[in-house]
Parts: structure tokens; sequence; C-alpha cells
């Protein structure tokens, strides 16, 4: 069974300051790895996901995350936030091969609030 | 062009009636699924139609009812409502691959916002 927990619900921020979301997973298999985000009365839209190959993935606003795969983490980062990334956030895996039919698993959430 | 659409947006309905949300995708894909995401926002698979086959049926009580006449299309009936049922219903596609499309983009729609009362 998977498991995906984001470790904080709620993260405020200052407009142009930096910011981190954390994901850890737990799976027995190897995962592929989705950062989805959901802006207000909206459905989620994928922002950036790992498959295999450079660790480090970028979406095309500016986040990144990182899988690490030691610690079972794929945190997403911002060096500089706008007011427009306030939303809220997913982490969310899926099996590799098997016959899980995209089948994703995803945390809790995290909202970002950006302040001006 | 919207990518996926359901109908309708907002539904508000007394507790023991039966209720349908209906989504379309027009992206070509052969996968849909029903996502429910609870009043804390935790976002759950209920189920997953690979060219109108079931293929992924989560623990969900059988008065909800996915149908698909067509690939392009999965709705999901639900009978008996209850207060539990309240959530926000999103529905998704994907393209899918034979070995199993794992790694594909899903797409989701606007949500459904249902309230029994």
């Amino acid at each position: 069974a998977q498991s995906v927990t984001q470790l904080d619900s709620q993260v405020p921020v200052f407009e142009e300051a930096p910011v981190e979301l954390r994901c850890n997973y737990s799976s027995s298999v190897s995962v592929y790895l989705f950062w989805y985000v959901q802006y207000p009365n909206q459905g989620l839209q994928l922002l950036l996901k790992y498959l295999s190959g450079s660790t480090l993935v970028e979406s095309i606003n500016g986040f990144e995350a990182e899988f690490n795969k030691s610690q079972t983490s794929f945190h997403l980062r911002k060096p500089s936030v706008h007011i427009s990334d306030t939303a809220e956030y997913f982490c969310a895996v899926s099996d590799v091969g098997g016959t899980s039919y995209g089948k994703l698993t995803f945390g809790q959430g995290t909202i970002l609030t950006v302040h001006p | 062009d919207t990518a996926v659409s359901q109908t309708p947006k907002y539904l508000v309905t007394q507790m023991g009636n039966d209720k349908s949300i209906k989504c379309e995708q027009n992206l070509g894909h052969d996968t849909m699924y029903w996502y429910k995401q609870d009043s804390k926002k935790f976002l759950k698979i209920m189920f997953s139609y690979n060219n109108k086959e079931l293929i992924i049926n989560e623990t969900v009580p059988n008065r909800f009812s996915p149908k698909s006449p067509d690939k392009a299309h999965l709705n999901l009936h639900i009978n008996s409502l209850e207060l539990g049922d309240s959530a926000v219903y999103f529905c998704a596609s994907s393209q899918d691959r034979l070995s199993g499309g794992a790694w594909e983009t899903q797409y989701f729609g606007p949500g459904t916002r249902l309230l029994v009362l």
C-alpha cells in the first residue's frame, strides 16, 4: 500500500520570498511522483512530475522538486513566489508498472498563501 | 474548448434522493476517473474506466454506480444520498498505453460540489 504525507497543511509566505512544500511518501515498489496545483474553485492541474532520470524536475512557472529516494521525499520549492501562486498543492504517487492504470494516491494538500 | 467538463457544477439535494453527475472529455483519452474530495480536502480515487471497462473500483458503497456509454463519457450515479456524500467530486482523464499508464498526466474537470441536506 502507498501513502503520501504532506507535512504542512498551511504555508503562509510573503511575496518574493522562497518557499518549500514538503512531501514524503511510503511505498513497497518504485513510484512516479507528481505535484498538482488547485486554484480556488478549479480542478487540479499538473505542476510537474518525476518519472526517471534527473532527480530535479522543473515546471514552466519556476517551481522545482527534487526526488530523494533515500529520504522518500519529493519536496516542492520556488525561490521567489508571486501572489498568483496562492493555491492548494497536492503531492501524489503512482506505482511504476503493474496494472495500476494511473491510480494516484494523494497527500492531504498544502495551502500556500502568498501575502503582499 | 474545455478539456474535461462536468455537469452540474453545484448540486444541492435532500437525503434519500438519487442524482447523477456527468463527465465528458474531448482529449481523446482512453481512461477516465472519478475522485471524491472531502471537507478536509483529502482527495481519493473512487473508480477508473479504460475504454468503457471498469479497471479500478475502490471501496465505495454500492450506492455509487459509474456508467461509461463511450470512452469520452463517464457518469456517476448515486442512489439514496446520505449526508456523508457531501463533497466535491472530480472527474479526470488520461491517455493510457497498453502496459499501463501510471506516468500519464491526469487532466481534471472543475468539480461538482454536492451538498446533501
